[in-house]
Parts: structure tokens; sequence; C-alpha cells
């Protein structure tokens, strides 16, 4: 199947610094990228809809400022955590959509942010 | 809107034993199905997808599911489970039509545990 790379696997940092995730298709092109955070021992939960060349789409409850997404070409997508909290710690996830409805979405590794 | 119901947080079952993951949805035009399965601080791997035809669909590590329009469900089963099954298994749907986007609606997720 289609390769995606999540970078870093995990990462501490402090309270109040920013942290960038990068996400990147290997072998196609993806239109659509989605961010995911899942809690511990629940299921995910979409943050934001990340479209080449355009502004995300957050979801309801989720702070735009807070949770920095671009998508500058059709094989990377970066999550950038502002001003970092303890409470932003979780395990997020990316997946990268080929664009066909009919085709699987394939997910990056997941990162584990803790923050201190 | 779409939405995906996985009734079980958890599954118990001996090794060797058949396993069943239980998966209902609901959706306003024609589904797209996927089963996702994720092991510990790991990002999610595809198992299978009904998109049309043949209501039984055979996937990796042989696991299969199958479609049933009337009842809405997409069970996942394995015959003879194994001890390395045990994870963390997602039911995920798609809405065919175009105008609901490609966004994946994820169940909560069902732990599975296979014992020796």
């Amino acid at each position: 199947g289609a390769v995606v790379s999540q970078h870093p696997s995990r990462v501490i940092c402090k309270s109040g610094t920013s942290v960038k995730i990068e996400c990147r298709s290997l072998d196609f092109q993806a239109t659509t990228m989605f961010w995911y955070r899942q809690f511990p021992k629940q299921s995910l939960m979409l943050m934001a809809t990340s479209n080449e060349g355009s502004k995300a789409t957050y979801e309801q409850g989720v702070e735009k400022d807070k949770f920095l997404i671009n998508h500058a070409s059709l094989t990377l997508s970066t999550l950038t955590v502002t001003s970092a909290h303890p409470e932003d710690s979780s395990f997020y996830i990316c997946s990268a959509d080929p664009g066909l409805l009919n085709t699987e979405a394939f997910f990056g590794q997941g990162t584990r942010l803790t923050v201190v | 809107a779409q939405s995906v119901a996985q009734p079980e947080d958890q599954v118990n079952v001996a090794e060797g034993n058949p396993l069943t993951v239980k998966c209902t949805y609901s959706v306003s035009g024609n589904p797209y199905l996927f089963w996702y399965v994720q092991y510990p601080n790991r990002g999610l791997q595809f198992l299978l997808k009904y998109i049309t035809g043949d209501n039984l669909v055979k996937g990796s590590y042989g696991f299969e599911a199958e479609f049933n329009k009337s009842q809405t469900s997409f069970h996942l089963k394995k015959p003879s489970a194994l001890v390395s099954d045990s994870a963390l298994y997602f039911c995920a749907v798609r809405d065919s039509g175009k105008a609901a986007g490609n966004k994946l609606t994820f169940g909560g997720g069902t732990r599975v545990l296979v014992k020796p």
C-alpha cells in the first residue's frame, strides 16, 4: 500500500513552545490531508481537513490559531501546535487521501506529543 | 450526516477461535466502508474495504467482512484468531455522494484481546 511518513514519532516540549509535525505522502499526490487527535483508549477525533494551496477547514471546537496547518504541496502537510500546554499532550495522526472516494486513506505512524 | 457505531468496547477471544468485531453505520447515500487496525503508538493500517459488488470482502491477514445493506452492518471476521491479532480495530464510513466530500467517519474502536 501507499506510504505516509509522519515525523517526529515522539516529541517532548516545554510549555509555551511550539512544535511542528510533518506528514508526507511518499508515493502519491495527496489532494487532501486530514489531521486527527487521539486520546488514550479513544477513537480518532478529526481536527482539520487540509487541501493543497488553500486554507485548512477546522472542525468545530478546534482552535485554528493554536493548531496551524499548512499544506504547501501535494505531498506535504504540517501541523504546528503553538504555545503548547500540558493539555495539548496527545497522539496526533495524519492521513493522506489520493482524492478518490472509493480509495482508502493512508495514515502516518502518529506523533506522541508530551508537553511538560 | 454519517455515523458509525461499534457497540463493543472490547472483545475477548481464545486463540484459534473465530473473531467477530461488530460495526453498524448510517449514511444518506451509498456507503463506502473500511476497516483499519491500530497497534499501540502506531497509526492505522488498512485491512479491507467495501465499495460495491460482492458483499463478502476479503482483506489482509485473513480478515474478511460482510456488507449487509438491510441491517446497515459491516462486521469484521476472522475464522481463527491469533494472539498477534490483539489490537484496536476501527470501522469507518464515507458517503459515496460527492457532495459529502471524502471525509471518513470512524467508530469508537473495539479493542480485541486474543488469549493464548
